[in-house]
């Protein structure tokens, strides 16, 4: 079975553009979660969807925004990028996003702004 | 506000040494801890969730404890190998639905 699936890989922007990074859950997840993580850090929670609705925020600017899709497949949006934007994103899927279930990790995107 | 910190940041053994690695969380109200292994450039692979109502759980040569009341984990790994070298990291479920909050890790690197 596939694992979480992000595209693209890797992602070269400039200050102030718009990027799109994609999410497919492992089949049968319907729980999907985004981190930041800036490099020598922990990842930092951004966003968790469930069934198309967002159940979790991080403490992020409203430049960063998500959404998933009736196939639980999800995209995270973040606008006016900064160089302080530049980090591996990473998407996690689970079942139901409940607490008693592990989550799983896609190998992410790491962006780069110049 | 949850914070948790993991020393030490950086840890060299010979391998067959056994090692622990540890966490440390500062709101003992969670939901779960988890322990994950990052490989350099790559994503996280979950190795063990304790759930807060347990101690412990154990997977092959990895054992990962939870003191909620000191708000520690400790993850054990026995007779450690070379291909056990990455960064380890813990994260901790206090909000609920999985919004957790990740240690920096314990970049771990076993010596032939």
């Amino acid at each position: 079975d596939a694992g979480v699936t992000q595209s693209p890989t890797h992602l070269i922007k400039t200050r102030g553009q718009h990027v799109t990074l994609r999410c497919s859950p492992i089949s049968g997840h319907k729980s999907v979660s985004w981190y930041q993580q800036v490099l020598g850090q922990g990842p930092q929670f951004i966003f968790q969807y469930y069934e198309k609705e967002e159940r979790g925020r991080g403490n992020f600017p409203d430049r960063f925004s998500a959404r998933q899709f009736p196939n639980y497949s999800s995209e995270l949006n973040v606008n006016a990028l900064l160089l302080g934007d530049s980090a591996l994103y990473l998407c996690a899927s689970s079942p139901y996003g409940n607490s008693n279930q592990p989550q799983h990790f896609g190998d992410g995107t790491r962006l780069s702004i110049l | 506000k949850q914070e948790v910190t993991q020393i030490p940041a950086a840890l060299s053994v010979p391998e067959g040494e056994n090692l622990v690695l540890n966490c440390s969380f500062t709101d003992s109200a969670i939901y779960n801890l988890q322990w994950f292994r990052q490989d350099p450039g790559k994503g996280l692979t979950s190795l063990l969730l304790i759930q807060s109502s347990q101690r412990e759980q154990t997977s092959g040569r990895l054992n990962a404890s939870l003191d909620k009341s000191s708000g520690r984990s400790t993850l054990y790994i026995a007779a450690s190998q070379p291909g056990d070298s990455a960064t380890y990291l813990c994260a901790v479920d206090s909000g609920g639905y999985q919004k957790v909050t990740f240690g920096t890790g314990t970049k771990l690197q076993v010596i032939p």
